[in-house]
């Protein structure tokens, strides 16, 4: 079946340390995107891909950085710089345009250790 | 910034009663989409409308939407236990390229 693939389901970062969320997708869709939640709130825009080797920054880019090398991969790091990772990351993929549907994986939940 | 606001924030309703949530948005859109969270998992999409269409339907779902209002409306009919859940609308602004969520209502149907 095709689908989106998130990993890890958990991860926990230590002070200063940069880790990264995968996310892979057999849809064969050209656009990806990763979004952040925080409890009880909506989806906010880090990043965004409508094909391969380019990406656009969302609404919250800062502290975030994404490769799409593979049209099949878009990873997330989250780095140092981001003073509060601590969220529910959400990475989906659709056919561009926007308009179109997008397909979510089952996030990644990233805590502060 | 959050283009769509949905209300109520939380609604909690028997099973068999329906379940009404509102969508209201800022800016000109190319359409509306509607989603649903179940807790702990990724969105799933449950329909979309296009601006120039004012009513659809999907089999327990009805969506309407009215632009000279900027706003959208999701009813869940006949509820089961099983639509407990959040439900998010997100627009495609006509001058974006991205969908922008609201907040969410979470819906709790009791069995």
């Amino acid at each position: 079946d095709g689908g989106i693939t998130q990993s890890p389901k958990y991860l926990f970062r230590k002070e200063g340390q940069n880790v990264t969320l995968s996310c892979e997708q057999n849809l064969n869709h050209d656009a990806m995107y990763w979004y952040r939640q925080d409890p009880g709130q909506g989806l906010r825009l880090i990043y965004y891909s409508q094909i391969v080797n380019d990406f656009q920054k969302g609404d919250i880019a800062e502290g975030y950085s994404v490769s799409r090398e593979k049209k099949e991969s878009f990873p997330l790091t989250v780095t140092s710089a981001q003073k509060n990772p601590t969220a529910f990351y959400l990475c989906a993929s659709s056919i561009p345009p926007t308009a179109q549907p997008q397909h979510f994986g089952d996030g990644t939940r990233l805590s502060i250790l | 910034s959050q283009q769509g606001e949905e209300d109520p924030q939380a609604l909690s309703i028997q099973e068999g009663e329906n379940a009404t949530m509102n969508c209201s948005y800022k800016t000109s859109i190319n359409n509306l989409q509607w989603y649903r969270q179940n807790s702990g998992r990724g969105l799933v999409h449950l329909i979309l409308i296009r601006s120039n269409e004012r009513e659809k339907h999907s089999g327990r779902l009805r969506v309407t939407l009215d632009t000279s209002k900027k706003s959208s409306s999701l009813l869940i009919t006949a509820s089961r236990a099983a639509d407990t859940a959040s439900y998010f609308c997100a627009t495609d602004e006509a001058a974006g390229n991205k969908l922008t969520f609201g907040g969410g209502t979470r819906v709790l149907v009791k069995p």
